[in-house]
């Protein structure tokens, strides 16, 4: 079954309001957890490091003040996609390492639509 | 830096016929490797990973890749497709095992045609 998942699955929204995706990690722990993006037939673009209990690590390029990611607890990392706009209507997938191992579980995904 | 580049963006094969996805990686330290599918609309699913032990490795769906350090490649094979096999494919690499990020190709898209 599925150890990482996300919420919602899909999402559409109006321009200028915000969205908020969770990433759970389900049975374990995970301090840190990653955010990609993919654009439609491309690949995943790693755009930040999501770590409990302290401030994320942004890829070079990403908005941090767009792109808000809270890590409360070690088992939940939540993305806000702050002021929508068309362009960011992409598929967001969250990811967190397995414990003690260099695998990594990925998330089914969430779509955002911007409208 | 680690980086993967797989050759192809898009592959057609027939029914029955072998699989061939090429990734190369570059990578200063031993990488560890992973090949995953995806499907429509879904997340990633691990097909298989190298991890530095055996050099051949057999992964979910018939599906196999091998670690060859001279040719800095893991190219992702299947000796016969099936139609359920069109996805898009990506090979992935990371530094550690502690957990870091992972770096990915930027995918090939696998057309099966009967």
């Amino acid at each position: 079954g599925a150890v990482v998942s996300q919420h919602p699955s899909r999402v559409i929204c109006k321009s200028g309001t915000s969205v908020k995706i969770e990433c759970r990690s389900l049975d374990f722990q995970a301090t840190t957890m990653f955010w990609y993006r993919q654009f439609p037939k491309k690949s995943l673009m790693l755009m930040a490091t999501s770590n409990e209990g302290s401030k994320a690590t942004y890829e070079q390029g990403v908005e941090k003040d767009k792109f808000l990611i809270n890590h409360a607890s070690l088992t939940l990392s939540t993305l806000t996609v702050t002021s929508a706009h068309p362009e960011d209507s992409s598929f967001y997938i969250c990811s967190a390492p397995r414990p003690s191992s260099y695998e990594q579980y990925f998330g089914p995904g969430t779509r955002l639509t911007v409208t | 830096a680690q980086s993967v580049t797989q050759l192809g963006s898009h592959v057609s094969v027939s029914e029955g016929a072998l699989v061939l996805l090429r990734c190369n990686y570059s990578s200063s330290v031993p990488p560890y490797l992973f090949w995953y599918v995806q499907y429509p609309n879904q997340g990633l699913q691990l097909l298989l990973k190298y991890t530095s032990a055996a050099t051949l490795v057999k992964g979910i769906n018939g599906f196999e890749a091998e670690f060859k350090k001279s040719e800095t490649s893991f190219h992702l094979t299947k000796p016969s497709a099936h139609m359920s096999d069109a996805a898009e494919y990506f090979c992935a690499v990371t530094k550690s095992n502690t957990g870091n990020q992972f770096y990915f190709g930027t995918g090939t898209s696998l057309t099966v045609i009967p």
